[in-house]
């Protein structure tokens, strides 16, 4: 399983756009790149998921470079609320992979009025 | 659309008890995982049912254990509790259990607290 590096807290203020880089160096060519949410007592949610290049949904952005060595997460405009912890998750897509998601620390946000 | 429901949401026990939490998925979704999350370790994945049977399986000792019904609610089971086993237990459910592409959907989670 490919292991992902982030960085384990982040500040930002409200209104600010927030990109949070996630590592992972050895990902398969089968591996697809899923991004959660959690709030303190609270189960994680699903956020975004990419394979390459650039997506977009209505909460966030992910991009992803060519060679995938990496990737970013990014919420424009934050507000209180997104304050919580984000988990950059790296697997494979493949019915027989199962269904197992291995979490790394995960960053810290916290955002300031 | 009902989430995914765990009961209870609160337990304390004393070491060496057992404990049985149960997660109920959200209408039509077969695959049931279960993770433990805990201060020291983070979120670590237990195991996950699929059809009644188990398809997955973490690093846990024989002491946790699961079921899942014909409905698929699912149970998981914690023998002989030790001090370490205190954490916020995680139950997700999806369509059909396959990682990455099949999103999966949290319950709020049950907090054990073993004394």
């Amino acid at each position: 399983l490919a292991k992902t590096t982030q960085p384990i807290s982040m500040d930002s203020y409200e209104g600010q756009e927030v990109n949070i880089t996630c590592s992972h160096n050895n990902i398969a060519t089968n591996d697809y790149i899923t991004w959660y949410q959690q709030f303190p007592s609270q189960g994680p949610r699903f956020i975004i998921q990419g394979y390459k290049t650039k997506v977009t949904n209505e909460v966030a952005s992910l991009f992803i470079p060519a060679d995938r060595k990496s990737s970013t997460l990014s919420l424009p405009r934050v507000s209180l609320s997104d304050t919580a912890v984000y988990y950059c998750l790296v697997g494979d897509h493949s019915n027989n992979a199962g269904n197992m998601l291995t979490f790394g620390g995960g960053t810290r946000l916290m955002v300031k009025p | 659309k009902a989430g995914v429901t765990q009961t209870p949401r609160y337990l304390i026990k004393t070491r060496g008890q057992q404990v049985t939490l149960s997660c109920s998925p959200i209408s039509g979704h077969r695959s049931v995982s279960w993770y433990q999350q805990t201060p020291g370790q983070g979120l670590q994945f237990l195991f996950e049912y699929f059809s009644e049977t188990q398809r997955n399986k973490g690093n846990f000792p024989g002491r946790f254990s699961g079921r899942q019904f014909s409905n698929s609610r699912s149970e998981m089971n914690v023998s002989t509790l030790e001090l370490g086993d205190s954490a916020l237990y995680l139950c997700a459910s999806s369509l059909v259990g396959v990682a990455h592409t099949d999103t999966q959907y949290f319950g709020p989670g049950t907090r054990l607290t073993v004394l």
